[in-house]
Formats: structure tokens, sequence, C-alpha cells
């Protein structure tokens, strides 16, 4: 079992949509929780960091259930701008970043 | 702001020559890592250093080599480069500590091997 799992879409939505993606990873004794946003051909860059009590930024909503092993994201009132690739990173202490698959959103007008 | 500088960033070999892969970070992190990213397979941990005299193997170390030349910098080695190699290639560093602080990811290499 892949230690994160992705849902790869893509997800094709039209602008002013609501999506939520999901991502569950195995290891339990998972500390840290991002979303990182990928364009096409670029390199990964921070989208938000997720925290046990959930945290917003702007339209974006992230939340962690550390009982289920599951982090979502939630995108509000979409923009042509949010089209790229959403990666589910997951952080053990003592070992590095691990990243999952990604999901493709594509956001049409 | 430089960040995280890689080179080269595209790169042809022939199959069986060698290379390597150069990273830089000026933000006096103390981690640093390698991935590769192929399509369909995301990213995959090569190696990576907790800090400076410090490397480990990740998720696909099988044909590569690390250097961690000093805190600054942490170089990826092919020896001898297979067609499965062709790939773009991340390097990335992080704060003091491991956990709840961001990477910042260089613009990739890009290579090809045939």
């Amino acid at each position: 079992r892949k230690e994160v799992e992705q849902d790869p879409g893509p997800f094709n939505v039209p602008e002013g949509a609501t999506v939520a993606f999901n991502c569950t990873y195995s290891n339990s004794a998972s500390q840290s929780f991002f979303w990182y946003r990928q364009d096409c051909r670029k390199e990964p860059k921070l989208l938000m960091s997720v925290y046990s009590s959930g945290n917003e930024d702007g339209r974006f909503t992230a939340q962690l259930n550390r009982a289920s092993q599951y982090i979502s994201l939630l995108i509000r009132d979409s923009k042509l701008s949010d089209s790229a690739t959403y990666l589910c990173v997951v952080n053990q202490a003592g070992t590095a970043l691990i990243f999952g698959k990604g999901t493709t959103l594509s956001v049409s007008s | 702001n430089a960040g995280v500088t890689q080179t080269p960033k595209f790169q042809v070999l022939k199959t069986g020559q060698s290379m390597t892969l150069q990273c830089a970070q000026d933000m006096n992190h103390n981690s640093m890592y390698w991935y590769r990213q192929d399509p369909g397979m995301g990213l995959r941990l090569i190696y990576y250093s907790a800090s400076e005299g410090t490397t480990d193997k990740g998720e696909v170390p099988n044909g590569y080599n690390v250097s961690r030349l000093n805190k600054r910098e942490f170089s990826l080695r092919l020896e001898s480069a297979a067609p499965s190699q062709t790939s773009v290639y991340f390097c990335a560093s992080s704060g003091d500590r491991f956990v709840d602080t961001e990477a910042f990811f260089g613009q990739g290499t890009r290579l090809t091997v045939v």
C-alpha cells in the first residue's frame, strides 16, 4: 500500500464551483501534513499546512482526521488560476516529506 | 532571493554515461532532498540528508549516489545512466526541524537518457 494515496482525477469543474480533494496516509506516526500545488512543468510550492483543528486560507480549507488518517482540501469559488495539480504531503519525524501522486484540477470558464 | 538552485536545467545522456546534478540552497536549511518525478508516479524520494554529513536512502535509491558536500550543497550522481532514469529531478530543502516546516524546491532538471 502506498504511504500517501490520492484520487488522481482529473477534476473538471466550472468557474465558481466548490471542489474537494481527499488523501489518506498509512503511517499513524505521521506528524505533519501539507498541501502543495504544482503547475505544469514547474516545481511544487507549498499551498498550506494542515492542522488538527482544521485551517482556512481564503478560499481554501484544509482538514485533518488523525483517527481515520485522512486529509482533505476544499476549494470554494474556483478560479481559472486554480488549475494545477494538488499534492498531499506527509512528514514523519526523522524522515523526509512523502508525496502523494497528486490530484489534477482543471477549472473552465 | 535564490532559494534552491539546481544545475543543469536540461541534460541528455547516452546510456552508460555518468553525470552529477548539483543543488545549492542559501536558506541555511539543515535538511535537503532529491526527488524524481515521472508521469503517473508522483514525486518519489531518492535520497535525503537530515544534516551536513548524513545521508539516507529514500524510496528509489538504486542507481544513484549522493554527497552532502556542506550545509549548502547536496549533489546527486548517476554513475552509469540508464533509460529508466529519464525523469525530472527536483532538489528541495527544509528548515531545522522535520516537522511542520515548508520545503522549498529547485526548478528541476529534465534528464533524458537515450
